[in-house]
């Protein structure tokens, strides 16, 4: 079963605004991860963020992480055309030699021009 | 280099033909991982190797079978395959997996699959 589940399903928004995205898990974690994916393309990995941080900026990007509410947030400021893409959370657990990624359902953005 | 490279990106396939995925990167790191994606869900792991060992196999069909000559290369070999096996096939690559989970992973394009 999948961990993350983000929301909403689809987000359009109009260049220069913010987008917030969230995403909840369900079972402890080690790390959680963003990533972008345009159509048919692979996934880029945007940040991730430990289970003892509270919040991460990389750019135009902030993540924060709450572990009581087991949910993530991420949110892209000033966005452009360009960040048109799907976008999913994924969640790490322990690690060692069973360590995986399990993503979330995703989340569709639209930026228009 | 941080890219993780695909071969081929398009594969068209019968059901009774035999075909392989190849899947390349120089970053050094010594986990990979091989997902399947079908349109507009999230990426599904299929295998994960470590230190060129499989350590996951997520209840693949026997159809899929992988493999992984060295620590750079990681292959997936197609036999029998069924229309529904149709989807976006993407390789990923991480630093060792270590106590304190997953790093970040390095997608490959992948390669979208079509079984008739």
């Amino acid at each position: 079963s999948q961990q993350g589940e983000e929301d909403p399903q689809a987000l359009s928004i109009q260049e220069g605004e913010n987008a917030t995205m969230n995403c909840s898990y369900k079972t402890s974690i080690n790390n959680l991860q963003w990533y972008r994916q345009n159509s048919g393309r692979g996934l880029v990995h945007l940040i991730l963020i430990r289970s003892n941080e509270r919040e991460k900026h990389s750019g135009r990007l902030r993540v924060t992480l709450d572990t009581s509410k087991k949910s993530s947030s991420l949110l892209i400021t000033a966005s452009r055309a360009a960040d048109t893409a799907s976008y999913f959370c994924a969640t790490a657990r322990q690690g060692g030699a069973n360590s995986k990624l399990t993503f979330g359902k995703g989340i569709t953005l639209s930026v228009r021009p | 280099d941080t890219e993780v490279t695909q071969t081929p990106k398009h594969l068209v396939m019968g059901m009774t033909n035999k075909k392989s995925l190849k899947c390349e990167q120089h970053m050094g790191h010594r986990a990979m991982y091989w997902y399947k994606q079908k349109a507009k869900k999230p990426p599904e792991l299929m295998f994960v190797y470590s230190y060129e060992k499989l350590s996951i196999n997520e209840s693949v069909p026997s159809r899929f079978s992988p493999e992984c000559p060295n620590s750079s290369l990681l292959n997936l070999h197609l036999h029998a395959l069924q229309p529904e096996d149709s989807a976006l096939y993407l390789c990923a690559s991480s630093q060792s997996p270590r106590d304190r989970g997953v790093s970040e992973q390095f997608f490959g394009p992948g390669t979208r699959l079509t079984v008739l």
